[in-house]
Order: C-alpha cells, then structure tokens, then sequence
C-alpha cells in the first residue's frame, strides 16, 4: 500500500524566510495530494492541493510542486509570518476511489519573530 | 455554513466505560471518516465509510466500533475505554467527484481523556 514520509518533523525560520517541507510518496498510481495546515488546538484545514497532471500549482504566498517521476511533492511558502506557524500534513490518495488517503506524520513550523 | 460537527468537544472518562462519539455533517458529502491524532504520530484512519451500508477498517480499528446512522451521522464507540486511547479523534467528511478525490473537511476534534 501507499507510505508517505515528511521532512522535516520541525521547522524554524526566520519572519519573511521562506519555508520548504517535502513529501515521498511510494505508489505510482497516487494522483492528488493535498496539503493540511493544523493550527494549535484546531482542526486540520485544507490549504492546497495538486492532481498528477500538474506541475506545480500557487495561491498567494503557498505553491506546491510535484515530481512524479521522483514521487515526491513540496510545499513552499514565502514570505512567511507569525500565523503560517502551525503543523502542516501532506496527504497522498492511491489513486483508486474505494481506497483512503494517506497522512505523512507532519511536520511543525515555526516563525521566528 | 455547511459543517462537519462533533460532540462532546472535551470528554474525561473511566477506564472500562463505553463512550460514543458522535459527527454530523452539513456538506451533503457521502464519505465519513473518523481518525485519531496522537502527538507525534500524526493521523491515524480508525473507521471509515463510503456510504450508510459501507463500514471498513481502517490500520487502529481494535477497541472502536462505529455506526452510519445516516448519510450525514457518523458515530464511533469505544466499547471499553483505556487510559491509551486518550487522544484526540478527528471526524472528517469527502466527496468523490468525477475529478476524482477531493479533500477532506474535518470537525472540530474531540478531546477524549481516559483516567
């Protein structure tokens, strides 16, 4: 079945760095990867996502990009702030409709005034 | 606005008693699913259900046992709590249009602590 690893586990960069956590995927039949952003004692909240038939895909300050060839995907925020602080999932589907998607473990970012 | 609710938000209860977890969903999606979030572990798929008469596994089923009321009702039990299921416990909802998968919508969580 699918296994979906993140890197790294935690994130710290400075206010306006830019932030990168990347996601592998081991099913070449997986084709929509969504991203989650989870703020302290809240619900995980759906940020963006991918299909595998693009690239790369940006809103505002948020793009991710997809390797399909390498199975792996990326999120990457600019300009990062205060509030983008939060645990951030990546999630694989397998490509099949009767199956679930798969969680990578997360990753916590922290924005460093 | 169309939501996916869960109740009780906060639960303390005793090892040994069945407790029921209940979500309700406004989004008209047909796919329900209940997952459990441990620190450092991520999410983790319990149950879940395609349609009413659908229920499947998921990789923590051992201990839970879940009900589909209706499209919109989806409830977990814990049919003799223990101290380790203390967690918190994600329901979630999604479609299945002709794209293909969309996202999930989750609830608010449920603090469940078990003493």
């Amino acid at each position: 079945g699918e296994n979906v690893e993140q890197h790294p586990s935690t994130l710290s960069v400075q206010e306006g760095d830019s932030a990168v956590i990347k996601c592998t995927y081991s099913d070449s039949a997986s084709n929509y990867f969504p991203w989650y952003k989870q703020e302290l004692g809240k619900r995980p909240q759906l940020i963006i996502d991918i299909r595998s038939n693009v690239g790369e895909k940006k809103d505002q300050r948020i793009a991710v990009t997809l390797n399909k060839t390498a199975k792996h995907f990326s999120l990457h925020i600019t300009e990062t702030q205060p509030e983008d602080s939060a645990v951030y999932f990546c999630a694989a589907f397998p490509g099949v409709l009767g199956q679930n998607f798969v969680f990578g473990p997360g990753t916590r970012l922290s924005v460093l005034p | 606005d169309a939501d996916v609710t869960q109740t009780p938000r906060n639960r303390i209860t005793k090892t040994g008693k069945r407790i029921m977890l209940e979500c309700s969903q406004t989004k008209g999606h047909d796919r329900m699913y209940w997952y459990r979030q441990d620190p450092g572990l991520g999410l983790r798929l319990i149950y879940y259900s395609f349609d009413v008469k659908d229920i499947n596994k998921g990789e923590i089923s051992d201990g839970y046992s879940v009900s589909r009321q209706a499209q919109a009702k989806f409830s977990l039990s814990l049919e003799s709590a223990i101290p380790n299921q203390t967690a918190l416990y994600f329901c979630a909802t999604s479609d299945s249009g002709p794209g293909g998968a969309n996202g999930y919508t989750f609830g608010s969580g449920t603090r469940l602590t078990v003493v």
